[in-house]
């Protein structure tokens, strides 16, 4: 496995306000995802990261509310712009790693509060 | 379409009671299978998988899960359950290249002393 790391593990927001959510990864990474897990809920994908071009968004989500960029293999933001109270979730990203191409690995999560 | 449903929203069990949760899918084609837990406060952590081959499948922290092809199903089981096993399970279906993997609502387990 590996260690996927995300910034900040929490955070409280105040309505109208950006944040920025990294994931980092110490292993050789062939795909990258953001999920979102509103409260209660299961998990929904946001998007796919690719490396060095735009993200790949699910129905329901765009590219101006939720910002992601992957400048290399192993590293990967995502922003939520414009905050509102429904934004309140936990925002997880999972990577698929070279030599186990079909499973994915989940990082610690980023619990966001917007009051 | 694509699903999986975990029947369940939550269970309660006494600690070193067995424990069996249930997951259904329906897939088009023959589906990679996945069961995590999540603690209160953390992200998942992938308990087992099945892609082929036996049907029973052994995971992490003593934990198991049968492939039915007949029933769609995947249920995890445990023999013993321990009190650092309340979390919440979700159960996963995908396909190769990690892409498009869908999950359960999930089942909250507790687990009373």
């Amino acid at each position: 496995s590996a260690v996927i790391s995300q910034k900040p593990s929490r955070d409280i927001c105040q309505r109208g306000t950006s944040l920025t959510i990294q994931c980092q990864v110490d292993s050789q990474v062939t795909m990258m995802f953001w999920y979102r897990q509103q409260p209660g809920q299961s998990l929904t994908l946001i998007a796919t990261a690719n490396q060095g071009s735009e993200a790949t968004y699910e129905s329901g989500f765009v590219i101006d509310k939720f910002p992601i960029s992957r400048p290399n293999l192993t590293f990967s933001t995502l922003t939520v712009s414009n905050m509102s109270p429904e934004d309140s979730s936990i925002y997880l990203c999972s990577v698929v790693l070279q030599g186990t191409p079909d499973t994915q690995y989940f990082g610690p999560g980023t619990r966001l509060t917007v009051l | 379409a694509q699903s999986v449903t975990q029947p369940d929203i939550h269970i309660t069990v006494s600690e070193g009671a067995s424990l069996e949760l249930r997951c259904n899918y329906s897939y088009g084609a023959t589906p990679y299978l996945f069961w995590y837990v999540q603690s209160p406060g953390q992200g998942l952590q992938l308990l087992l998988k099945y892609f082929s081959g036996d049907t029973l499948v052994q995971g992490i922290k003593g934990f198991e899960a049968e492939f039915k092809r007949s029933q769609s199903s995947f249920n995890l089981r445990k023999p013993s359950v321990h009190w650092s096993d309340a979390a919440e399970y979700f159960c996963a279906v995908g396909n190769t290249g990690g892409f498009k993997t869908i999950f359960g609502a999930g089942t909250r387990l507790f687990v009373k002393a």
